[in-house]
């Protein structure tokens, strides 16, 4: 089975703060993808990476940045955190164009 | 253009009843129509998925229903079960990119 492992659950950080979320997949996909999921709104595409130290802009990348220095590793930054960045973030991965992406259990950020 | 909307937000259906869940698109390029189902505590996972090609795709009590006149699509529930519970989205990509737009997401509640 695909595993998607984000570091962790539950995160509280400050305005302000630089924040890092992790991901790690196992089954060497190429694509992986970073989400934030709100009531409401669906899942939104924040960043994704087709490949090592590749990145593309999703839907809503302000304020936030990447990092793939490894295969299996998919590193989520905000810069300064901000309170409208409280969300959940979701971080999928896949082999190649339309098909399944795997995602992990999210990270529910608070930003106070 | 890059929309996906979908309808109900919330459904509250009997156990043993159908549920529907709609969903509509203006691209038409999207070729490739996903549903995903996501538990309290965890990330979507693939349900069923759909191309344009066909009309409906059945697997179990899941079936997608496709309209490409109408640029619609569906996922029905059969004989729905408490188990069933759980937030569906629909999601819509164009052939070979590298992203999925989302609904908004259903919340299905099936009770005894």
């Amino acid at each position: 089975d695909v595993k998607v492992t984000q570091s962790s659950r539950y995160l509280v950080k400050r305005t302000g703060e630089k924040v890092f979320l992790e991901c790690v997949q196992d089954m060497d996909h190429e694509n992986m993808f970073w989400y934030r999921q709100d009531p409401g709104l669906g899942l939104r595409l924040i960043y994704f990476s087709y490949d090592v130290k590749m990145k593309e802009k999703g839907d809503i990348p302000e304020g936030y940045s990447v990092s793939r220095e490894k295969k299996e590793r998919f590193s989520l930054i905000l810069e300064s955190a901000s309170t409208n960045q409280t969300s959940m973030y979701l971080c999928a991965s896949r082999t190649w164009s339309n098909q399944p992406q795997h995602f992990g259990d999210g990270t529910r950020l608070s930003i106070l | 253009q890059q929309q996906v909307k979908q309808s109900p937000q919330s459904l509250i259906v009997q156990k043993g009843g159908i549920s529907i869940i709609n969903c509509a698109y203006e691209n038409t390029a999207f070729d490739y129509f996903p549903w995903y189902q996501q538990f309290p505590g965890k990330g979507p996972a693939l349900l069923i998925a759909i191309r344009p090609d066909v009309s409906e795709k059945k697997e179990g009590r899941f079936t997608i229903s496709f309209n490409k006149s109408a640029k619609q699509f569906s996922l029905h529930i059969m004989d729905s079960q408490p188990g069933d519970s759980a937030t569906y989205f629909c999601a819509a990509s164009i052939k070979n990119t590298d992203k999925l737009i989302f609904g908004t997401g259903t919340r299905l509640q099936v009770f005894p």
